[in-house]
């Protein structure tokens, strides 16, 4: 099925240790995004990126960074996790054309706690 | 700083009864507007997606308006079913070459039998 696939789908990390999400889309989309949400707040912007071998910081991008080697993956890697990272995160793909078209598909999340 | 605003925060309604969820935006430039669904344990599904031009859109029992001089929008549901719970959000894009989506915190639905 065509789509947004996040892995893995629940992490526990202790605090200092590493990892990297993995998020792949197989509909030939230009952009991708990670955001993060968390309890009564909307999803914030982590990083992005418009093509392949390009990224960009979004609204929260520290303690975060990310890697798109091929088209249709966008990782993103927790250096050293804090409990402040604990959160759902979720990837999505969109096309790149300006204007109405362009609806953003998402992942079904990763669920992160960091004890 | 771009803002999105949904209320009610949270609202239980029976099966079968109708309901409107609002959004207040000071996004700018304004691009386009979209409403999702998201369902527990699940990521956000697109809705509706209006542009500045579009006062009304429909999907199925979904129907979103969208006044752009007040900078509002609402959703209607109509005939509620309890697959209908779920969390509602609006999601502005702004009109800036990045055409990046602000987020509201969404309004948690429940429908009840």
């Amino acid at each position: 099925n065509a789509g947004v696939t996040q892995t893995p789908k629940f992490r526990v990390l202790k605090t200092g240790q590493s990892m990297t999400l993995l998020c792949a889309q197989d509909m030939n989309h230009e952009y991708m995004y990670w955001y993060r949400q968390d309890p009564g707040m909307g999803l914030r912007l982590i990083h992005y990126s418009v093509g392949e071998g390009t990224t960009a910081k979004g609204e929260v991008p520290d303690g975060y960074n990310v890697s798109r080697l091929k088209k249709q993956n966008f990782l993103l890697g927790l250096e050293s996790a804090a409990p402040s990272q604990t959160s759902v995160y979720f990837c999505a793909s969109s096309y790149s054309n300006p204007g109405q078209d362009r609806v953003a598909t998402f992942g079904s999340g990763t669920r992160l706690t960091v004890v | 700083k771009n803002q999105v605003e949904q209320s009610p925060q949270s609202l239980i309604i029976l099966e079968g009864k109708n309901c409107t969820l609002q959004c207040n935006y000071t996004v700018s430039p304004f691009s386009n507007l979209r409403w999702y669904k998201q369902d527990t344990g699940r990521g956000p599904v697109s809705l509706t997606i209006m542009t500045f031009s579009e006062n009304t859109k429909s999907n199925g029992r979904y129907t979103a308006t969208l006044d752009a001089d007040t900078k509002q929008s609402s959703l209607h549901i109509t005939a509620s079913q309890l697959s209908d719970s779920a969390s509602y959000i609006c999601v502005v894009s702004d009109g800036n070459a990045g055409n990046m989506l602000t987020f509201g915190g969404g309004t948690r639905l429940m429908v009840k039998p």
